[in-house]
């Protein structure tokens, strides 16, 4: 099992440009999250999933968009890329909504 | 002042010595994660409580609903162990959410 899988692992982006990360689970799990982690800011939400055909709000979700296609994939857009952007992003999936929670290797991205 | 917040932020020990990272929150919560961050980026989640203590090998954790507090022990601290530990709480209510800590980076020296 791969767990789960995040793509790229490393993007550049100039500002206004638009890019999808992709997530994706083999693990059967219900739920998926997106998360930023900035330096001395920790870890925080985007936006979740807790089931398939539904997706919520987190604490910081301007700017972005997500898609749950179907259980095993939850992606994330930034339709018009900010320098505010730049960050390392986080998926994870859980069984449960917000249980114990698998993350995905992050993907660092850069927004000039 | 955070919601979550994590004591120490920096932390260095001596293999072999006992630790403890302690985690506050002010707000009512459902359940606490502890999770831990490897030097490479990595995130893996160790514990998700809600009342009690739970043990996994050198690792314990517990909470105090009431007192609005939590804390992980490492016993036997190794090299290894070296991370960022992070608590994160899930809030109560009729919208779930989740916030997390700032961390605390951990190094034992060997």
């Amino acid at each position: 099992n791969a767990g789960v899988t995040q793509t790229p692992k490393f993007q550049v982006l100039k500002t206004g440009q638009s890019m999808t990360l992709q997530c994706a689970q083999d693990m059967n799990h219900n739920s998926m999250y997106w998360y930023r982690q900035d330096p001395g800011m920790g870890l925080r939400l985007i936006y979740y999933s807790a089931s398939e055909g539904t997706t919520d709000k987190g604490e910081v979700p301007n700017g972005y968009n997500v898609s749950r296609l179907n259980k095993r994939e939850f992606s994330l857009r930034l339709e018009s890329a900010a320098p505010s952007q730049t960050s390392v992003y986080f998926c994870a999936s859980s069984s449960l909504s917000f249980g114990e929670q698998y993350f995905g290797p992050g993907t660092r991205l850069t927004v000039t | 002042k955070n919601e979550v917040e994590q004591s120490p932020q920096n932390l260095t020990a001596q293999e072999g010595e006992f630790i403890t990272i302690n985690c506050s929150y002010s707000v009512g919560i459902s359940a606490l994660h502890w999770l831990q961050q490897h030097p490479g980026g990595g995130i893996v989640s160790l514990f998700m409580l809600s009342s009690g203590k739970k043990k996994h090998g050198r690792l314990i954790a517990t909470i105090n609903i009431q007192e609005k507090h939590s804390s992980l022990h490492i016993t036997a601290s190794h090299p290894r162990d070296s991370a960022v530990y992070i608590c994160a709480v899930i809030y109560g209510g009729a919208t779930n959410k989740l916030i997390f800590g700032t961390g605390t980076l951990l190094a034992v020296q060997p």
